[in-house]
């Protein structure tokens, strides 16, 4: 197992409600991305935190925002939940920054269905 | 056009087959390159790690061709096992950059 959980594994949310994903990360690694990944699709990068401070972000509207915690744990927060927001949410948990190769350890993911 | 291409297939092969995957990005600043596994609604798991050397762990190699922005995954002699969704991933390897995905290539391994 990769030591990087995430909670709840499944949700079932309205369109227009807010939801909140968690992730804890391997131990030691300080960097952390959320990737949306719909169905027959690759994962697509949401955002990544490094020490508490979001340092790059894809294509995502504002309603997706996050949090990294001091222990490098962290949120994913949706807002204003629309029925494209179904799908498997993954947190990845990475050490170091900069440049070379730097391998990312998922968590099991999760499932968001929007009714 | 799309960052990395790869053949979603399916790819259905009998035991024991060998079975070659293609994948092309498009981001000549890419620095690492990885092949990920993933089963049937669950996470991404690392397979390997790609070199421009090319590299090997026991039935699978990777190739990397940086000139043609080309990789390329080969298993030998195909488990059941290895039924599941190939990634074919980039990275530029700067703080900060993003893991991109290529849709995955679909394998179903029979007896």
């Amino acid at each position: 197992e990769t030591g990087v959980t995430q909670s709840p594994t499944h949700l079932i949310k309205t369109r227009g409600q807010q939801v909140t994903l968690r992730c804890s990360s391997q131990s030691g690694h300080n960097t952390v991305s959320w990737y949306q990944q719909a169905l027959g699709q690759g994962p697509q990068f949401i955002f990544q935190y490094y020490r508490e401070e979001e340092n790059g972000r894809g294509n995502f509207p504002p309603r997706f925002s996050g949090l990294q915690f001091p222990n490098y744990s962290s949120e994913l927060n949706v807002n204003a939940l629309e029925l494209d927001d179904s799908a498997l949410y993954l947190c990845a948990s990475s050490l170091g920054q900069g440049a070379g190769v730097i391998v990312a350890f998922f968590g099991q993911g999760t499932r968001l269905t929007v009714v | 056009r799309k960052e990395v291409e790869q053949d979603p297939g399916p790819f259905n092969v009998p035991e024991g087959a060998t079975v070659a995957f293609n994948c092309t990005y498009s981001n000549s600043a890419s620095q690492s390159f990885f092949w990920y596994r993933q089963d049937c609604r669950k996470e991404p798991k690392l397979l390997m790690s790609v070199y421009s050397s090319g590299n090997e762990d026991g039935r699978f190699t990777a190739q990397l061709n940086r000139a043609s922005q080309y990789i390329s995954l080969l298993i030998r002699d195909s488990k059941l096992s290895d039924s599941a969704t190939y990634l074919c991933v980039v990275n530029e390897g700067q703080a900060g950059t993003a893991l991109i995905f290529g849709k995955g290539t679909t394998l179903s391994v029979s007896s």
